[in-house]
């Protein structure tokens, strides 16, 4: 089986510039998760949705940062206009509701380097 | 709230050594679960082990084990006869039963395995 899938795995933008990126769950799996892993923070939560409804985006930093799930096997996370200190390596990841409190599967997560 | 630490910054070790990275952590929950995840050099983070609140049973698998207390609200992670290729980022994870389902990564431990 697939894993989480990010895409693009890295990503250089200039400052002000639009940032989509992308993530595709394991089928099946009904929650998805955005993090953002930087040295000084370590591994944040940004949001996450159940079900395609996001159900808490209260680690979302700021206004410039919106995420979308418009189906079950799709999920964008954008920045705009991104800034320097985004810069940090943003994962994705999904798990199933089924069997309760299953682990998180992670993917390869986006490197992200906003100049 | 809920607070893991892990107070291992960085461990170096030699090739065929045993070595325990610690995890601490703190809940106001009577019902919890933690994890550990590996993140090695590639950067992906990869699910090794899940333990509920209600199992104090220690857990072995090839040369990792698992050592959790919850009288000391540890839960601390063995690799026996340490390999090259354990060489990784090491992040303990704490998921409250009762909360919105919001893990909380301890801030990792980097393990250096020399040859």
């Amino acid at each position: 089986d697939a894993g989480v899938i990010q895409s693009p795995r890295h990503e250089v933008t200039e400052m002000g510039q639009e940032v989509t990126l992308r993530c595709k769950p394991i089928s099946g799996h009904d929650y998805l998760f955005w993090y953002r892993q930087t040295m000084m923070r370590g591994l944040e939560l940004l949001i996450y949705f159940n079900n395609n409804v996001p159900i808490d985006d209260s680690g979302m930093p700021e206004d410039r940062f919106s995420a979308k799930m418009p189906n079950a096997s799709f999920s964008t996370l954008k920045i705009q206009p991104s800034e320097p200190r985004d810069s940090a390596v943003y994962f994705c990841a999904s798990r199933t509701g089924t069997v309760k409190n299953s682990p998180l599967h992670f993917g390869n997560g986006t490197r992200l380097t906003v100049t | 709230a809920q607070k893991v630490t892990q107070a291992q910054t960085e461990i170096s070790v030699v090739e065929k050594e045993d070595v325990t990275l610690d995890c601490v952590y703190e809940t106001r929950d009577t019902t919890y679960y933690l994890f550990w995840y590996k993140q090695p050099p590639s950067g992906e983070l990869v699910f090794l082990i899940r333990r509920n609140s209600f199992d104090e049973q220690n857990e072995i698998s090839g040369r990792y084990s698992w050592n959790f207390q919850k009288s000391t609200s540890s839960f601390n992670f063995t690799i026996t006869a340490s390999q090259v290729v354990d060489s990784a980022v090491y992040f303990c994870a704490l998921l409250p039963s009762g909360s919105a389902r919001q893990l909380t990564f301890g801030s990792g431990t980097q393990l250096t395995v020399l040859p």
